[in-house]
């Protein structure tokens, strides 16, 4: 059981704009812990897409975003494109568990 | 370019023992953290711990104490999960993915390896 939350499927028509929460709690993103994001295509490992709360790495495109404030972080993909269809997962730290912790993945679909 | 290529799948039977490989390239391989990462089938992301590349010592969340073990061999830059007394619950797919240098709560992991498929079945 995860202790950072998101929405199982989240969906959109090609061209708009959808965002994926990730809400945790005190002792993990409301504690200032960065949130990190991983894009994982069907079939293929997961690949780093935002880390810091909101930096993308180099070669990920501009249309994905990062944001936090208090205990909640989000995702948010622009100009969506049928190469987008995958699942999304939030990362942080949790200080109670002492460990990383994972959300619970969304499946962003294009419709 | 950062690299991490692990071994190939395995079928195991019941009470067997299995070991993963992750062999990375490209860096200094006891400069980074390196993480293990399990994922069920059609089942999510859970973390599984990490070892320090430097000293070797591993640290298991919860849940993965017992039967995990993490070690190395750094001439090879080489970090393995070693899984003892298999159950049909521990199918899965077993990715490593590089962490901080050095690990810090911060951290996020990049690169990860191709993963690799551990069936266990009688």
């Amino acid at each position: 059981q995860s202790v950072l939350t998101q929405p199982p499927s989240v969906s959109g028509a090609p061209g708009q704009r959808v965002t994926i929460s990730c809400t945790g709690s005190s002792s993990n993103i409301g504690a200032g812990y960065d949130v990190h994001w991983y894009q994982q295509l069907p079939g293929t490992a997961p690949k780093l897409l935002i880390y810091g709360n909101s930096n993308r790495p180099s070669g990920v495109p501009d249309r994905f975003s990062g944001s936090k404030s208090g205990t909640s972080a989000s995702l948010a993909i622009s100009g969506l494109q049928a190469e987008d269809e995958a699942d999304y997962y939030c990362q942080s730290y949790d200080s109670s568990l002492s460990g990383y912790v994972f959300g619970t993945g969304t499946k962003v679909t294009v419709l | 370019q950062v690299q991490l290529v692990q071994s190939g799948s395995e079928l195991k039977k019941p009470g067997a023992s299995v070991k993963v490989s992750c062999k990375a390239s490209g860096y200094t391989f006891t400069s980074y953290a390196m993480n293990w990462v399990r994922q069920a089938p059609g089942q999510g992301l859970e973390w599984m711990g990490w070892i320090n590349t430097n000293t070797g010592n591993p640290t298991y969340a919860q849940g993965f104490t017992g039967r995990f073990v993490f070690s190395l061999d750094t001439s090879v830059s080489t970090a393995y999960l070693q899984i003892s007394s298999l159950k049909a619950e521990d199918t899965a797919v077993y990715y490593c993915a590089r962490g901080g240098a050095p690990a810090m709560r911060k951290d996020w992991f990049d690169p990860w390896g191709q993963g690799t498929l551990v069936t266990v079945s009688s």
